[in-house]
């Protein structure tokens, strides 16, 4: 059981690349979020999924798309990078039932 | 508004005694769980301990408990025995009950802990 997966855990961008975050979980969980976190701040939700399908928006999504087709995966689609996305990314789950959200091991981002 | 407050951006503690990390919250939804994270320099989150708003009794897990008062809408953390392997950061965050199916999390700046030997 390995939990919730992220690739890759480092990454340099050059400005205006365009990347993919892996994401994936094996729990079965149904809920899955997208975070960013700033040196020394808190987590910023970007996109949440609360099934396959089915995306929403949270706070600070500009510059970034998701997809859920399936349960296990959920990835974050950076286009055309810019240096203020600089940022180390979390991706985490939870099931439908409520409980504690489970935190991959994070992507740190650096755009130059 | 939903609103996590922590106003401790750091702490200090001597090492095997217990602190306390503040945690005030605002919500006008009656249903609301509280969760605490530890982030250590390494950088993953670590789900501590979790209080929902119906819960009679303070949760507690291991060293870890939770000083619920909901009148004051105060969620703190303590640590008792602190150990080095404590410092973190240390972050609170509520579940948004009023999202109904969403169920996000509203975060906390964070507090900042260091033990000392």
């Amino acid at each position: 059981n390995a939990g919730v997966t992220q690739t890759p855990k480092f990454r340099i961008l050059k400005i205006g690349q365009s990347m993919t975050l892996q994401c994936t979980q094996d729990m079965n969980h149904n809920y899955m979020y997208w975070y960013r976190q700033d040196p020394g701040m808190g987590l910023k939700l970007i996109y949440y999924s609360v099934g396959a399908g089915i995306t929403d928006k949270g706070e600070v999504p500009n510059g970034y798309n998701v997809s859920r087709s399936t349960t296990e995966d959920f990835p974050l689609r950076l286009e055309l990078a810019a240096p203020s996305q600089t940022s180390v990314y979390f991706c985490a789950s939870r099931n439908a039932g409520g409980g504690e959200q489970y935190f991959g091991p994070g992507t740190r981002l650096t755009v130059t | 508004a939903q609103k996590i407050t922590q106003t401790q951006p750091g702490m200090f503690v001597q090492e095997k005694e217990a602190v306390t990390l503040d945690c005030t919250y605002d919500t006008s939804d009656p249903s609301y769980g509280l969760f605490w994270y530890k982030q250590p320099s390494s950088g993953e989150m670590i789900f501590l301990i979790y209080q929902g708003s119906y819960d009679q009794q303070n949760a507690t897990e291991g060293r870890y408990s939770l000083n619920f008062q909901k009148a004051r809408k105060s969620a703190n953390l303590v640590i008792s025995a602190s150990q080095l392997g404590d410092s973190a950061m240390y972050f609170c965050a509520m579940r948004d009950g009023n999202a109904g199916n969403n169920r996000k999390l509203i975060w906390g700046l964070g507090t900042s802990l260091a033990v000392n030997p």
